[in-house]
């Protein structure tokens, strides 16, 4: 099983311009989530879906958004980067049921600048 | 609102020092416990993972984990560190609500094992 595959591994934007984070899991899981990870900060929570067609915002949604047309793909997008959305995004996916773990994709490390 | 508090950003250990990271929560309800690592350059991977029964949690690669509600605190312990350890340490903790699986993160433990 390839798990949560994330692509690009690096990107590097200009300000203003927009790309789309994309993310796959070939486990079946209903739940799907994107973080971003900044330095001393832990990962804070984007997007969250509990199964396709259904989307919600987490703590920092501000500056992105997200679709689930399907059960497998998770796809995050930025339409103006900005400079303060410079991290590291991670996606992930779990079964739904509470306590179930997240399975986490390599990241996707992203410059604006 | 729940909030994840890991106490120290950062630990050096010498190879064979024992290791113990503190985590402690803030939710009065049932909750998960998790603790994961990520290694440089790496993903998130689980570590261990307390949802009911014996508080204390045995782990991958010698780490164990001590539930004590009382605190609400889940500490990470190792006997024995070595160098390979290196690597940041996130505790999580998921405040059971029927059905939403959320996940709370500590802001990060970053561990440096020397020789």
């Amino acid at each position: 099983n390839a798990g949560v595959t994330q692509t690009p591994k690096f990107r590097i934007l200009k300000i203003g311009q927009s790309m789309t984070l994309q993310c796959a899991q070939d486990m079946n899981h209903n739940y799907m989530y994107w973080y971003r990870q900044d330095p001393g900060m832990g990962l804070k929570l984007i997007y969250y879906s509990v199964g396709a067609g259904i989307t919600d915002k987490g703590e920092v949604p501000n500056g992105y958004n997200v679709s689930r047309s399907t059960t497998e793909y998770f796809p995050l997008r930025l339409e103006l980067a900005a400079p303060s959305q410079t991290s590291v995004y991670f996606c992930a996916s779990s079964y739904s049921k509470d306590g179930q773990p997240q399975h986490f994709g390599d990241g996707t490390r992203l410059s604006i600048l | 609102a729940q909030s994840v508090s890991q106490h120290n950003h950062h630990v050096i250990l010498s190879e064979a020092a024992s290791l113990e990271l503190g985590c402690n929560y803030s939710y009065g309800g049932t909750v998960n416990l998790f603790w994961y690592v990520q290694y440089p350059g790496q993903h998130l991977q689980l570590l261990l993972k307390y949802f009911s029964g014996d508080p204390l949690v045995k782990g991958i690669k010698g780490f164990e984990a001590e539930f004590i509600k009382s605190k609400f605190s889940f500490n990470l312990r190792k006997p024995s560190v070595q160098w390979s350890d290196t690597a940041e340490y996130f505790c999580a903790v998921n405040a059971v609500s029927g059905g939403y699986n959320k996940l709370i993160f500590g802001a990060g433990t970053r561990l440096a094992v020397h020789p």
